[in-house]
């Protein structure tokens, strides 16, 4: 298998614009999570899904990020509009529950 | 609620010296308890899982942790460290299967292994 997939792998961007990242996770895996890591906040779970569908978004920084499972083979994260403390490295994550984790390779986002 | 905490974010040891990181958790529950290892520039990989059963568990690359209960400790270790073991290193928990954790895990604040030749 090809393994958590993520798209982009890096994104410059301006502060205002929008930005989606993407992520495909392992198939037959049911259960999907978006991470952020930063610096100063280490390691943040923003939200998961199971079965496609949203289990909790408590993580989500503020209304700005928005998340989506369409499918079981897809997922974006969406900022809308982005700021320059939006800047890090966001994870996908997938696990056939209750199994391991995997972690996808990230999207380095630099908003300036 | 569960938490992690990893004493020391900087480990520094010699190429075949002894790899020690240590982690502690709190959980209401029975936990899951893992250590995951990040490569520079890469996502996050598991080294090894602790879920039922033999408190002793072996993982990738030589390392092993051991679950204590009494102490509430999952330490990493390594009897000879290499230069390629030079990453940083989370401990997570989660709950035992049921509810709707899903496998959601709640991470440490990692700790940065240098390796000295």
């Amino acid at each position: 298998d090809a393994g958590v997939i993520q798209s982009p792998r890096h994104e410059v961007t301006e502060m205002g614009q929008e930005v989606t990242l993407r992520c495909k996770p392992i198939s037959g895996h049911n259960s999907l999570f978006w991470y952020r890591q930063t610096m100063m906040r280490g390691l943040e779970l923003l939200i998961y899904f199971n079965n496609n569908v949203p289990i909790d978004d408590s993580g989500m920084p503020e209304d700005r990020f928005s998340a989506k499972m369409p499918n079981a083979s897809f997922s974006t994260l969406k900022i809308q509009p982005s700021e320059p403390r939006d800047s890090a490295v966001y994870f996908c994550a997938s696990n056939s529950y209750p199994d391991t984790q995997y972690f996808g390779p990230g999207t380095r986002l630099t908003v300036l | 609620a569960q938490s992690v905490t990893q004493l020391g974010s900087h480990v520094s040891v010699s190429e075949g010296a002894l790899v020690l990181l240590r982690c502690n958790y709190s959980s209401s529950v029975p936990p899951y308890l893992f250590w995951y290892v990040q490569y520079p520039n890469q996502g996050l990989q598991l080294l090894l899982k602790y879920t039922t059963g033999a408190t002793l568990v072996k993982g990738i690359n030589g390392f092993e942790a051991e679950f204590k209960k009494s102490e509430t400790s999952f330490h990493l270790t390594k009897p000879s460290a290499h230069m390629s073991d030079a990453a940083e290193y989370f401990c997570a928990v989660s709950v035992v299967p049921g509810g709707t954790s899903y496998g959601k895990l709640t991470f440490g604040q990692g700790t940065i292994l240098t390796v000295h030749p």
